[in-house]
């Protein structure tokens, strides 16, 4: 199972709005509405902040979003801010009954 | 509230192998499965496996079949994750993660550093 494609970095201004793109397969992203999302901070653990192509979990701001069109999934940070400075992963359910995860994005705050 | 306490970090020569233990508190442990994923240094997250407390099904990515083998400990509330036959593209750290009942790991463990080296 190869890695979600992701790209390897992402910037923007504060209030500016960025989105992340997470290309897959049949296999996975195109064959379920199983895609998440995962905020890490250096030497941290992940943090969930998106699940089911576009469910946010309690305590995540509403300025993150998902989306899903065939077998790309997208997370979009609307009013950008410098705490949203961080490495943001994609992950799928797949078709092998596993997960997949994508190989990550650096978001950067100009 | 959720938590997931990790084992300490561990060092291992090439050939051996390592158990790593996870500890669930704050929720119906029989309830949810448990991920393991890694991270290299400097690198992106890998999903290893899944297992349900419940009965003990286990899931494994391709890649790890064969050399790993995840149990658990009810009694305990304890999950473990070993990794035989250990390279040095095994050091990494490992986490263990709670599945939030859809398809992803909603609390995360703090993670264990696995260092191989001769």
């Amino acid at each position: 199972q190869s890695a979600l494609t992701q790209p390897a970095s992402v910037s923007g201004s504060p209030g500016q709005s960025i989105t992340i793109s997470c290309t897959g397969t049949l296999s996975d992203i195109g064959s379920y509405n199983y895609v998440s999302w995962y905020q890490q901070y250096p030497g941290k653990a992940p943090k969930l902040m998106i699940y089911d192509v576009s469910k946010r979990p309690s305590g995540v701001s509403n300025r993150f979003s998902g989306s899903k069109s065939g077998n790309t999934a997208s997370l979009t940070i609307s009013g950008l801010q410098a705490e949203d400075e961080a490495d943001y992963y994609c992950s799928s359910y797949t078709t092998s009954n596993t997960y997949v995860f994508g190989n990550g994005t650096q978001v950067t705050v100009l | 509230q959720v938590q997931l306490v990790q084992s300490g970090a561990e060092v291992r020569k090439p050939g051996a192998s390592v158990k790593i233990s996870c500890t669930a508190s704050g929720y119906s442990f029989t309830s949810y499965h448990v991920h393991w994923m890694r991270q290299a240094p400097g690198q992106g997250l890998e999903w290893m496996g899944i297992i349900h407390p419940s009965g003990g099904n286990t899931n494994y990515a391709q890649k790890f079949r064969g050399r790993v083998t995840m149990t658990r400990d009810t009694s305990t509330r304890t999950l473990y994750m070993e990794l035989s036959s250990l390279g040095s593209e095994d050091t990494a750290v490992y986490y263990c993660a709670k599945d939030s009942g859809s398809f992803s790991g909603d609390c995360w463990g703090p993670g264990t550093l696995v260092t191989v080296s001769s």
